[in-house]
């Protein structure tokens, strides 16, 4: 079985500018969730998705959204980048995302914002 | 709300060393608590887990125990070896804060031969 894929792996941007970060789960899982990890804040929780519906948020300004599609695949969008958005941004997945399941990671997406 | 608090890093063992990365947390309810490993490079892996007190995760040599009266999960092996040398967190997942994951800082492990 795959393990969760993010694309890319790599990215560089400058401010102002917007990206988009995609994420497919292990197949059949229907929950995914986004965190962005850095070296001041450690890992921080972005959102969570679940059949297409955002179910949970973490604090972070509007300039972050997601979405997830039918086949649960999902995407981050940042806009209007800043420098203090360089991270690496992890999405997990997760079969329903109930409190005791155990949450896949991907390898992550690293984003650099010049 | 919900934090995790872990002992700073880097922690330098030497091979076959005992390993104790000490995880205390605050949290409303009963929640479920993680710890995950981080090699270089890569995301994150699930290394054991507890959902209710007195619990107690092991694998891979790893264990902790839910310790509610301490609010503690502190991870210990026995004895180390390089392939172990990495970045440790400790994560708690409530049923009051909608199922996401919250993490303790991060203890960067590393094993010398």
């Amino acid at each position: 079985k795959a393990g969760v894929t993010q694309t890319p792996r790599y990215l560089i941007k400058t401010r102002g500018q917007q990206v988009t970060l995609s994420c497919s789960p292990i197949s059949g899982h229907r929950s995914v969730s986004w965190y962005q990890q850095t070296p001041g804040q450690g890992l921080q929780f972005l959102f969570e998705y679940f059949s297409e519906t955002q179910r949970n948020k973490g604090n972070f300004p509007g300039r972050f959204s997601g979405r997830q599609f039918s086949n649960s695949r999902s995407e981050m969008n940042v806009s209007t980048l800043e420098l203090g958005d360089s991270a690496l941004y992890l999405c997990a997945s997760s079969q329903a995302g109930t409190v005791d399941e155990k949450l896949f990671f991907g390898s992550g997406t690293q984003l650099s914002v010049l | 709300g919900n934090s995790v608090t872990q002992m700073e890093g880097p922690v330098t063992l030497s091979e076959e060393a005992f390993l104790t990365i000490n995880c205390t947390y605050t949290a409303t309810g009963y929640p479920s608590l993680f710890w995950y490993v981080q090699y270089p490079g890569e995301g994150l892996q699930l290394l054991l887990k507890a959902t209710k007190a007195d619990d107690k995760g092991s694998n891979k040599g790893f264990e902790a125990t839910y310790r509610k009266e301490t609010t503690s999960f502190h991870l210990e092996k026995g004895s180390v070896q390089v392939s172990d040398s990495a970045v440790y967190f400790c994560a708690l997942r409530g049923r009051a804060a909608g199922n996401k994951l919250t993490f303790g800082g991060g203890t960067r492990v590393l094993v010398k031969p």
